[in-house]
């Protein structure tokens, strides 16, 4: 199983520009989502989607898209960037099976994405 | 806004001792999640407590979780060199969606060999 994995893992964009972040998993979960950690803010969540073709907004959504068009995919777009986007980007699928006392997010190795 | 608060935001200690995080929160939750996260790394889930549960056990982590203060904490025990990283707490906030976890800002931790 290679788990949640991200591409790109770098890249530098001009203000203006756009692209897009992929994550994918292999694991067969419903849930995942994209979010972003700035130094000394923690993680703050994007955007999410609780299965295929499904999406909603999260705490900072502004400035970004999302699809979920198949169930191991979960694309984040960005239409046209700005200086305030450079950030680290990660993607996490969640397990949960609360009567197990199970709920676990597993991350990707994340995006470090600047935009100059 | 954040839920979760972590507390010190960095603790550095010596090798073999124990290391302590705290957690702080503001409305009732479903659960309580801790995760490390290595420099340069994506987050790995430590451990999760329940509402109903006051203490939890895995290894040589401790977690303890007091609901009429809000409040959680992380014990690591004997601390090693690769406990060196991040630290944070995620809550399943009670009556929310409960699709989403809150994450702290974090406790930054160091084991000086």
């Amino acid at each position: 199983n290679a788990g949640v994995t991200q591409t790109p893992k770098f890249r530098v964009l001009k203000t203006g520009q756009s692209m897009t972040l992929l994550c994918a998993q292999d694991m067969n979960h419903e849930y995942m989502y994209w979010y972003r950690q700035d130094p000394g803010m923690g993680l703050r969540l994007i955007h999410y989607s609780v299965g295929e073709g499904t999406t909603a907004k999260g705490e900072v959504p502004d400035g970004y898209n999302v699809s979920r068009l198949k169930k191991q995919n979960f694309l984040l777009g960005l239409e046209s960037a700005a200086p305030s986007q450079t950030s680290v980007y990660f993607c996490a699928s969640r397990y949960t099976k609360l009567a197990e006392s199970t709920d676990t997010q597993y991350f990707g190795p994340g995006t470090r994405l600047t935009v100059l | 806004s954040q839920q979760g608060e972590e507390d010190p935001q960095a603790l550095s200690i010596q090798e073999g001792e124990n290391a302590t995080m705290n957690c702080s929160y503001k409305t009732s939750i479903n659960n309580l999640q801790w995760y490390r996260q290595n420099s340069g790394r994506g987050l790995v889930h430590l451990i999760l407590i329940r509402s109903n549960e006051r203490e939890k056990h895995s290894g040589r982590l401790r977690v303890t979780l007091d609901t009429s203060k809000k409040s959680s904490s992380l014990l690591i025990t004997a601390s090693r060199a690769a406990d060196t990283a991040s630290y944070f707490c995620a809550t399943d906030a009670r009556g929310g969606s409960n699709y989403k976890l809150t994450f702290g800002k974090g406790t930054l931790l160091t084991v000086n060999p």
